[in-house]
């Protein structure tokens, strides 16, 4: 069974960083693309960014490029999202998802997501 | 930047059926995924590739398109169908995913 586990996240303050990571199992990790989905407290979803599963390109979205950078460790199958500069408009549900399509390259959907964690960016 | 725009809510009685439209300017050229989300709750995928539906979800649960318009058809609307429903698909170049704003679903 796919299972998704993210962690990492906790209150920041305005400025600061913080590592998330989700653990992946149930599926070869190597073979799918993966993604990172945040939803802000009462809204709705917004992407954030995909690594392909070769992990060769990366993409995101306008609201954290430059900032936030997606990462994936095959050994550990594991995906990660460094998070710098973070301001309050990023306090949110991070979710971790994968791709639904193997060997995807971005425009596929999200077939499994994780439980998510919460980040919460405050002074 | 690319939208994809959906209704905010749609109010249904149970037994009836259910339309959630989604509208983007890519979407003849992309393909659209539908997600359920309950509160408190992780969304779920209903609706794959415009019109496939996953193992597991009911039968009442489809999706079709037509141009720069899809469509998720709930028909027999059931009490725990109420959630929120988001379309995803990516812009024309394939560089960017994008969420509809999602439309709440309530059975009156």
């Amino acid at each position: 069974q796919v299972h998704l586990v993210e962690s990492g996240g906790g209150v920041v303050q305005p400025g600061g960083s913080l590592r998330l990571s989700c653990a992946a199992s149930g599926f070869t990790f190597i073979t799918y693309g993966m993604h990172w989905v945040r939803q802000a407290p009462g809204k709705g979803l917004e992407w954030v960014a995909f690594m392909r599963y070769d992990g060769n390109n990366e993409y995101y979205a306008d609201s954290v490029k430059g900032r936030f950078t997606i990462s994936r460790d095959k050994s550990k199958n594991t995906l990660y999202l460094q998070m710098n500069s973070l301001r309050a408009e990023d306090t949110a549900v991070y979710y971790c998802a994968k791709d639904s399509t193997i060997f995807g390259v971005l425009t596929g959907g999200v077939d499994v997501w994780g439980k998510g964690t919460t980040v919460t960016v405050s002074s | 930047s690319y939208e994809l725009t959906q209704p905010p809510s749609v109010s249904v009685s149970p037994g009836q059926t259910a339309r959630i439209t989604c509208s983007g300017d890519a979407l003849p050229n992309q393909y659209v995924y539908w997600y359920q989300q309950k509160p408190g709750q992780a969304p779920v995928l209903v609706i794959y590739k415009d019109r496939e539906r996953p193992s597991g979800i009911p039968e009442r649960f489809s999706g079709s398109s037509s141009g720069t318009t899809v469509t998720l058809t709930i028909s027999g609307v059931q009490a725990e169908d109420e959630a929120d429903y988001y379309c995803q698909s990516a812009d024309r170049s394939g560089t960017y995913v994008v969420f509809g704003g999602g439309t709440k679903l309530t059975a009156l």
